[in-house]
């Protein structure tokens, strides 16, 4: 799978939006854009993916460019309970599929 | 939907003895299932991927003769550390592939200390 980039990482207020950048410039045509993120010592959790086209969830939105080498994860109102670390994965899909977390960037929000 | 859980959330064991970790899918099928180990303050490591009656299949540098991986069912896999030493001693967490394919689904994670 191809290599992500995401800053170590970024702090943020309470109720003010946050945008978490991820590189990805030797991204495959087929490779979709997973966004997971780690609470303190809890397992992982799925927050959003797609594939080119700009993605919105209950949790947040995935805002992809146009040549899809880069990503930014947008959480409208971060809340104290979205410290978290924050993992951009590439995926080619399909079942039976591998992750591969590489060091992600803990968000750090403040009251 | 879709919570896989995982026993026991944490255990403590003298070197030497061996340690069996849960991973059941409670409200889904899990025709697969993997095993990561995450040291402190370190991303997450895949140790194995398990398919429900077949053997798992190991990472590089992953020994299979230690870790030993059983998924019997849809529903349970299990880690069993042999032999467990202090630098065993990690948080290891499951995941499954649930409804949606494209999606994996994580237990809450089970720390390992090892005397």
């Amino acid at each position: 799978d191809a290599k992500t980039t995401q800053p170590n990482s970024m702090e943020s207020n309470e109720e003010e939006p946050v945008h978490l950048p991820c590189n990805h410039s030797t991204i495959s045509g087929t490779d979709y854009i997973h966004w997971y993120r780690q609470l303190p010592s809890q397992g992982p959790e799925y927050v959003i993916h797609g594939l080119t086209s700009n993605v919105n969830n209950r949790m947040a939105s995935l805002a992809i460019a146009e040549d899809r080498k880069s990503s930014t994860l947008i959480l409208h109102r971060a809340t104290l309970r979205d410290a978290a670390v924050y993992y951009c994965i590439l995926h080619s899909g399909g079942s039976n599929y591998k992750l591969t977390f590489g060091k992600g960037t803990l968000l750090t929000v403040n009251p | 939907g879709a919570v896989v859980s995982q026993h026991p959330s944490w255990v403590i064991c003298k070197s030497g003895t061996s340690v069996k970790i849960e991973c059941r899918s409670l409200d889904f099928q899990a025709t697969t299932m993997f095993w990561y180990r995450q040291f402190p303050k370190q991303s997450l490591m895949l140790m194995a991927t398990s398919n429900e009656g077949s053997k798992a299949t190991y990472e590089q540098g992953v020994e299979k003769d230690k870790f030993l991986i059983n998924h019997a069912s849809l529903t349970l896999s299990t880690l069993t550390v042999t032999s467990a030493h202090p630098e065993d001693s990690s948080f290891y967490i499951c995941s499954a592939d649930g409804p949606r394919t494209d999606t994996q689904y994580f237990g809450p994670g089970t720390r390992l200390t090892v005397l």
